[in-house]
């Protein structure tokens, strides 16, 4: 049962548009967000994070939009950059989820120069 | 200024034989986690630990152990290696999930 949903797998977009991933999640006892950015060989890394009380987040070109009543969040980037090109995975976490983080599949994001 | 380091980065196993995977973090973070990658299945957890001495299963435990004698050390265990172990398996650390994780390099391994 995937609990956090990508459903796209792969998106392009050209260098100095916006980039729109998307995520949603079933689990109605998620409570805090998160977006982590990862390239070949390397472990993931944090890039931004919302709490349930708040319905976005930015932080300079990214922003992360929360919709709790559809259960789903968007991460935002503009302008999109060639050094965006990566994996994109959400995360989710509950309050008394013994600080566990449940992670998405994934959406591969390419930049188009 | 090393954050998690993960040992080794690339192994290659044939079936049956055991390896033990380590973790170490030097933030002195309480909690540690071993996650696999496979393509199309995103990181799913294997083990965690919410301090030193403790262990608790995930989502897919199954064929893995893991200690956690020492607060910066986490270490996964396989006994008799599978090739559905084939993977690309990620070490990480945090002072709570809502700090987020710090993640290692990672070891990609193959079971032949």
């Amino acid at each position: 049962d995937q609990q956090v949903k990508q459903n796209s797998p792969s998106l392009s977009v050209q260098e100095g548009r916006i980039s729109i991933l998307n995520c949603d999640y079933t689990n109605s006892m998620f409570d805090y967000f998160l977006w982590y950015k990862k390239y070949p060989a390397e472990g993931p890394t944090f890039l931004i994070s919302i709490s349930s009380i708040k319905d976005k987040n930015e932080d300079g070109r990214f922003t992360v939009f929360l919709n709790k009543s559809a259960k789903h969040l968007s991460l935002h980037i503009v302008p999109s950059q060639p050094g965006d090109s990566a994996v994109y995975f959400c995360a989710a976490s509950a309050l008394f989820g013994n600080e566990k983080l449940t992670f998405g599949t994934g959406t591969r994001l390419t930049i188009i120069p | 200024n090393a954050g998690v380091t993960q040992t080794p980065k690339f192994r290659v196993l044939k079936t049956g034989q055991s390896m033990t995977l380590l973790c170490a973090q030097d933030m002195n973070h309480e909690y540690m986690y071993w996650y696999r990658q496979d393509p199309g299945m995103g990181l799913r957890l294997i083990h965690y630990s919410v301090g030193e001495g403790t262990t608790a299963k995930g989502e897919v435990p199954d064929g893995y152990n893991v200690s956690r004698l020492k607060k910066q050390n986490f270490l996964l265990g396989l006994e008799s290696a599978a090739p559905s172990q084939t993977s690309v398996y990620f070490c990480a650390s945090s002072q709570g999930a809502y700090y987020g994780y710090t993640f290692g390099s990672g070891t990609r391994l193959t079971v032949v």
